[in-house]
């Protein structure tokens, strides 16, 4: 069965600071999907990235980058130089291909950036 | 476009009641489905869609009903709401297979 383990319950940096959050997946599928969601403190869930499991490339996007490597099954997202507006929950997720739609969330790591 | 839309936002029950929460989508995806939300346990998934007349559980769905009669809607239904129900409800859909979901601002319910 598919599982998404977020091992960091809490994490709290000082501004400027980078900060890496872990996730740890296990599946049986050859293809799959991972994800990552951002829930600021106002409650919705915003999407950050998705990665198919045939696409290795670490990704880029401005403070945020992704390093994905199947061989330890870990999809760990950087923050770089992280800001007060970093300050949210994150989540990693899991769609398997076997499983058409369903996502399996990890537990969440909630990230604190002081001033 | 509206995309997915929940209401009530928030609610407070009493033990025993009942109440639909409700969820609309206006994008013509297939699938949708309904997570819980509770401190240290990310989303679980209670039901799901994967089109008009068609449901079946997710992980969590004892305590709650489902049913899809349009595309647009799948609401959730508590029929006797319990201390244990209280959380987060998230709707979302997608079309099926491995395009992004689309989630919903969230429902806060608390059950006292």
């Amino acid at each position: 069965a598919q599982k998404v383990t977020q091992a960091q319950t809490e994490i709290s940096v000082v501004e400027k600071e980078d900060v890496t959050l872990d996730c740890v997946y296990e599946t049986r599928d050859t293809t799959y999907y991972l994800f990552w969601y951002k829930q600021p403190p106002s409650g919705e869930l915003v999407f950050l990235i998705r990665r198919n499991s045939f696409d290795e490339q670490n990704e880029i996007s401005g403070r945020y980058s992704w390093n994905f490597q199947k061989s330890t099954s870990s999809f760990n997202f950087t923050i770089t130089a992280s800001q007060v507006v970093d300050s949210a929950v994150y989540f990693c997720a899991l769609r398997e291909g076997t499983s058409g739609s369903r996502l399996t969330f990890g537990e969440g790591t909630q990230l604190t950036v002081n001033p | 476009n509206a995309g997915v839309t929940q209401t009530p936002k928030f609610q407070v029950l009493k033990t025993g009641q009942s109440m639909t929460l409700q969820c609309a989508q206006d994008m013509n995806h297939e699938y949708m489905s309904w997570y819980r939300q509770d401190p240290g346990m990310g989303l679980r998934l209670i039901h799901y869609s994967v089109g008009a007349g068609i449901t079946d559980q997710g992980e969590v769905p004892n305590g709650y009903n489902v049913s899809r009669s349009t595309t647009e809607d799948f609401p959730l239904r508590l029929l006797s709401a319990a201390p244990s129900q209280t959380s987060v409800y998230f709707c979302a859909s997608s079309y099926w297979g491995y395009r992004d979901a689309f989630f919903g601002q969230g429902t806060r319910l608390t059950v006292v």
